[in-house]
């Protein structure tokens, strides 16, 4: 399986401190997107990470790519309240191919 | 900023009755997706369609389920005869090319009693 497998399975931090996720996948892939969902709410986007990249920012967050073991990690720094939320990894190997979600990481910031 | 939409946004209904979900996807996309996700758990494939036919569809994915594209833009999930555990957030996804990234919409929330 493909599939991705995200740790820590829950983190709790300060308002302000840094997170960081990280995600294990089993084979070869195309590309990792990482994936914030609150509560019972939709999936939203967050950054797509190809396989010849290595680290990709967007605002607060910053995604490594490592596909030599097959793995990669979500940093979302100074953290707010709001970016309390599950965080999925997902992962593609074919063209036409499903994604492939890992369990997720549940976030909370503590204020 | 375009966006997938997902209606109805709930849905209850009998255990033995139909349903229909419905999509409609980004506007230039060719690739299109259902998803599911039981309460507490992980997000799960179902089916992904392209030109008018099934690319490839999950195990989940039986006899019970179909899927098509009526018109230009919407994007429908049937389940014929509803179960108690269908009982799950269903989302469709959207991408242009297999090289980008998969847009959800905000999902229906399904019950059955």
């Amino acid at each position: 399986s493909q599939q991705g497998e995200e740790d820590p399975q829950a983190l709790s931090i300060q308002e302000g401190e840094n997170a960081t996720m990280n995600c294990s996948y089993k084979t070869s892939i195309n590309n990792l997107q990482w994936y914030r969902q609150n509560s019972g709410r939709g999936l939203v986007h967050l950054i797509l990470i190809r396989s010849n990249e290595r680290e990709k920012h967007s605002g607060r967050l910053r995604v490594t790519l490592d596909t030599s073991k097959k793995s990669s990690s979500l940093l979302i720094t100074a953290s707010r309240a709001a970016d309390t939320a599950s965080y999925f990894c997902a992962t593609d190997a074919r063209r036409d191919d499903k994604i492939i979600f890992g369990k997720g990481t549940r976030l909370h910031i503590l204020p | 900023e375009p966006e997938v939409t997902q209606t109805p946004s709930h849905q209850v209904t009998q255990m033995g009755q139909e349903v229909i979900l419905r999509c409609v996807p980004i506007s230039n996309h060719l690739y299109f997706y259902w998803y599911r996700q039981i309460l507490g758990q992980k997000v799960e494939f179902l089916v992904s369609f392209y030109n008018n036919e099934i690319s490839e569809k999950s195990e989940i994915f039986d006899d019970q389920f179909s899927v098509e594209r009526p018109d230009g833009s919407n994007f429908t999930l049937k389940i014929r005869s509803t179960k108690l555990e269908d009982s799950a957030m269903y989302f469709c996804a959207s991408r242009r090319d297999t090289r980008e990234t998969q847009y959800f919409g905000p999902g229906t929330r399904l019950l059955v009693l």
